[in-house]
This record gives structure tokens, sequence and C-alpha cells, in this order.
């Protein structure tokens, strides 16, 4: 069965540090999620992308967040400048459309900030 | 702003039960909504979709239904075993949206 590909599963970084997280999503697969959880809390939505561009984002996703497709396979999430409340599990996710259609989730990043 | 609520927070039943997880939602206007598993530390697996026009489905010993006009939906897992002990999670797709609302969840233990 299709899946979608997280990569690494986790990372630690500094205060201030920049990084970015890595995503497969399903090939056939148009719309493309990021969400995190913050240990012990909801599973939150960041941002959608569909066509190239961002279709909705949560308040969340401030000046700090972006997203990109490179190419054809990947999906990507930057923090520009990480901060101890960015620890948290974060989550990938392609669907094959728009309403209507499931979502499929990877299995996650964990991102640690010391 | 749409808000889900899932009872209970936790769950312990002996292996064998049949069991009810239970999900709210304040806005009826929804396209669909997704049941998850989550194991510890690990991502979400889709158990069961309901498309808004649908009143339940069902896969295998879990059987998901949707009351949009009560704005609750329901996860029935028959013959309970200790591989079902997990976290679920529902969700579901706003109309106007492009994101999911999820629940906190209801932590399940299947006790042998």
């Amino acid at each position: 069965e299709p899946e979608v590909t997280q990569t690494p599963s986790h990372q630690v970084t500094q205060m201030g540090q920049e990084v970015i997280l890595r995503c497969v999503p399903i090939s056939n697969h148009l719309y493309f999620y990021w969400y995190r959880q913050i240990l012990g809390q909801k599973v939150e939505f960041l941002v959608s992308f569909y066509n190239n561009e961002i279709s909705e984002k949560s308040e969340i996703f401030d000046d700090q967040f972006s997203v990109e497709r490179p190419d054809g396979s990947n999906f990507t999430l930057k923090i520009r400048s990480t901060k101890l409340e960015d620890s948290a599990m974060y989550f990938c996710a392609s669907s094959p459309g728009g309403a209507g259609y499931g979502y499929t989730f990877g299995s996650g990043t964990r991102l640690t900030v010391v | 702003k749409q808000e889900v609520t899932q009872i209970p927070a936790a769950l312990s039943v002996p292996e064998g039960e049949n069991l009810v997880l239970n999900c709210s939602f304040t806005d009826s206007a929804i396209y669909n909504l997704q049941w998850f598993r989550q194991d510890p530390g690990k991502g979400l697996t889709s158990l069961l979709l309901i498309q808004s026009s649908q009143r339940e489905q069902t896969s295998g010993r879990l059987n998901a239904s949707l009351d949009k006009s009560s704005g609750r939906s329901t996860l029935y897992i028959a013959a309970s075993q200790p591989g079902d002990s997990a976290t679920y999670l529902c969700a579901d797709w706003g109309a106007g949206s492009y994101q999911l609302t999820f629940g906190k969840g209801t932590k399940l233990s299947v006790i042998p």
C-alpha cells in the first residue's frame, strides 16, 4: 500500500537553528499538508499546499515557517529559527483530491529543540 | 471555529468486549469525518472515512457512524483484542476548508 515517507524520524536541534523536515507524499496525490502534535496535545493543522502554492495556513504557521515542493516528489517544511516551543511531532500528509477524500499521514518527525 | 471532542479520554476493557468511542463536533457543515489510530510515538493510521452523505462505514471489526444533525460520530469495535490498544482520534474536514480538525483522542487499553 502506498505510503507517505518522512525523514528524519527524530531530529535534535539547538534553539535558533534552521531545520528542514522532509516528506515524500504518495505519488499521484495532489494535496499536501503539515500538521504538528505537541506532546499530550491535539494534532494541529499548520498548512495545506496545492498546485505549488499554499492553499490554507493556520495562525501557528507564521513567518518562521515555510513550505516547498522543490521537485516532483519531495515536500519540505522549514523552520527558520527554532524555538523551544517548536518541539513537537510533525506529520506530513497527502490526499488525492480536495474535500471528500481521506488523508494519508506519514509516521512523523519528532523535533526536539534544546 | 470547529471544535471536536472525544469522550472518554481513556478506556480500559477486558479482551473480547465490544466497545464504543464517541466523537462530537460543533459545526455540522463538514465534508467528511475520519477515524485514525495512533500508537505511542507513532504516526496516524487511517481506519475509516465517512463522507458527509453517508451514515456509516465498516471495516472488519470496526464500524463508524455519522450523524451530522446531532454533530456526532461513534466508532464501534467488536470483540476487542490486546492489539487494539492505542489512541483513537477522530477528525473532521470542515466545509470551505482544507484542514482536518482533530479531537484529543481516546486512549484504549484492552486487558488480556
